[in-house]
């Protein structure tokens, strides 16, 4: 069963300073991570998805990394912007799963 | 795009009250998923449905039921409803369940048992 974990559970940057967000799952045998952002009382917005076969994904001030081997993913968010204060989650898929399994999430908040 | 839809966004029931939530995806996506979050917690997944037909138990199934009689729709029933069934309730979507399977949120309904 895959577990996934998220530590720290909440975060607390000045502007402009780089974000580091670290995602730990239990099993390798992972199809894809996805990352995810939620905004107070919002659903789930997909940031980034990372397919086993990828080390890395970006989309503009976001990177996202995998290591299968270390069960680790991490989402670097660039010169961070008040703007990126939410809840983020990693959620990873195991090959002979249909379910996401979600970690808990870290709560960002970039102080102007 | 409108996506995956929930309806209703909030709603507050009396313990032993039923209530179905309802979910739509405009994506043609075959696979469906109910999860609900609690405080603090990761999502956990409450049934799926790999197509129309088709439904199986999650993590935590007990006090839920579904169906998914068209692509469409995959509406989540509470037939007697609990305080412990006060949370928040995500309707998903995807394509598929491989390596490429993105998966797409509702906006959610936000349920307090009573």
């Amino acid at each position: 069963k895959q577990e996934v974990t998220q530590i720290p559970a909440a975060l607390s940057v000045p502007e402009g300073e780089n974000l580091v967000l670290n995602c730990s799952f239990t099993d390798s045998a992972i199809y894809n991570l996805q990352w995810f952002r939620q905004d107070p009382g919002k659903g789930l917005t997909s940031l980034l998805l990372i397919q086993s076969s990828q080390r890395e994904q970006t989309s503009g001030r976001l990177n996202a990394s995998l290591d299968k081997s270390s069960g680790r993913s991490t989402l670097y968010i660039a010169a961070s912007q008040p703007g990126d204060s939410a809840t983020y989650l990693c959620a990873g898929r195991g090959s002979n799963d249909y379910k996401l399994s979600f970690g808990a999430g870290t709560t960002v908040t970039v102080r102007a | 795009n409108a996506g995956v839809t929930q309806t209703p966004k909030f709603r507050i029931l009396k313990i032993g009250q039923s209530m179905t939530l309802q979910c739509t995806q405009d994506m043609n996506h075959n696979y469906m998923y109910w999860y609900r979050q609690d405080p603090g917690m990761g999502l956990k997944l409450i049934y799926y449905s790999v197509g129309a037909g088709i439904t199986d138990k999650g993590e935590v199934p007990n006090g839920y039921n579904v169906s998914r009689s068209t692509t469409e729709d995959f509406p989540l029933r509470l037939e007697l409803a609990a305080p412990s069934q006060t949370s928040v309730y995500f309707c998903a979507s995807s394509y598929s369940s491989g390596p490429l399977a993105e998966a797409f949120f509702g906006q959610g309904t936000r349920l307090t048992v009573v």
